[in-house]
């Protein structure tokens, strides 16, 4: 069974920092894919920024990317620039690439941005 | 686009009552997951169905929770009897399809209490 560890429960930044959030994962297969989640206060689930297991390049998407280490299985989440805006909860989650297995996700991160 | 909708936003019940949830997806999107997720934790998968059948519903308590998807879009999610660890959000996802490739989208969540 696939696992997705999350080791930092809270974390905080300040305005215009980087910050980076800690993600890994367990898996014996080869075709998956990596996800980062936010979840801000009372409001629903976005997706951030997606990885496939089989591409080397980290993703990257404005202000947020990833360094994917596929073979130590783990997938970390730099925001740099960081805003006001990007408090929220942060899951790490992992799916195999076909089939109907199910999304699992981490126990989050819950990230503050300091003025 | 229309995103995923729920209702009710929030719930408050005494232990043994019953509750339902309510979910339409985007339009077009065949597959349909119900989460669960308890405070502090991640979502968790309850049932997923394609279309109108269920493809996985390893993690769904059958002896009080209960769904269905009538006619592949609109989807209903019951507990009966209520129990306090039942307490948690429920969110509802949508995506094309199934496998990593297909990003789910969430839904605002039901906030279910139970006292």
């Amino acid at each position: 069974a696939q696992t997705v560890t999350q080791s930092q429960p809270e974390m905080s930044v300040q305005e215009a920092e980087t910050v980076t959030l800690s993600c890994t994962y367990d898996t014996s297969e080869n075709n998956y894919y990596l996800f980062w989640y936010k979840q801000p206060p009372s409001r629903q689930m976005i997706l951030v920024i997606r990885q496939e297991a089989y591409k080397q390049q980290n993703a990257t998407e404005n202000r947020f990317s990833v360094n994917f280490q596929k073979a130590a299985k783990s997938f970390s989440l730099k925001i740099s620039d960081s805003q006001l805006g990007d408090t929220a909860m942060y899951f790490c989650a992992f799916i195999l690439g076909s089939g109907n297995t199910p999304l699992v996700f981490g126990k989050g991160t819950r990230l503050s941005v300091i003025a | 686009e229309a995103g995923v909708a729920q209702s009710p936003r929030y719930k408050i019940i005494e232990k043994r009552q019953s509750v339902a949830f309510w979910c339409n997806p985007i339009s077009g999107h065949a597959t349909l997951y119900w989460y669960q997720q308890i405070l502090g934790q991640g979502p968790k998968l309850l049932i997923q169905f394609q279309n109108n059948g269920v493809v996985d519903d390893s993690q769904l308590p059958k002896d009080r929770f209960s769904a269905e998807r009538l006619k592949g879009v609109d989807s209903t999610l019951k507990i009966q009897p209520a129990k306090l660890e039942d307490s948690a959000v429920y969110l509802c996802a949508s995506s094309h399809g199934t496998g990593g490739a297909y990003e789910q989208y969430f839904g605002p969540g039901t906030r279910l209490t139970v006292t």
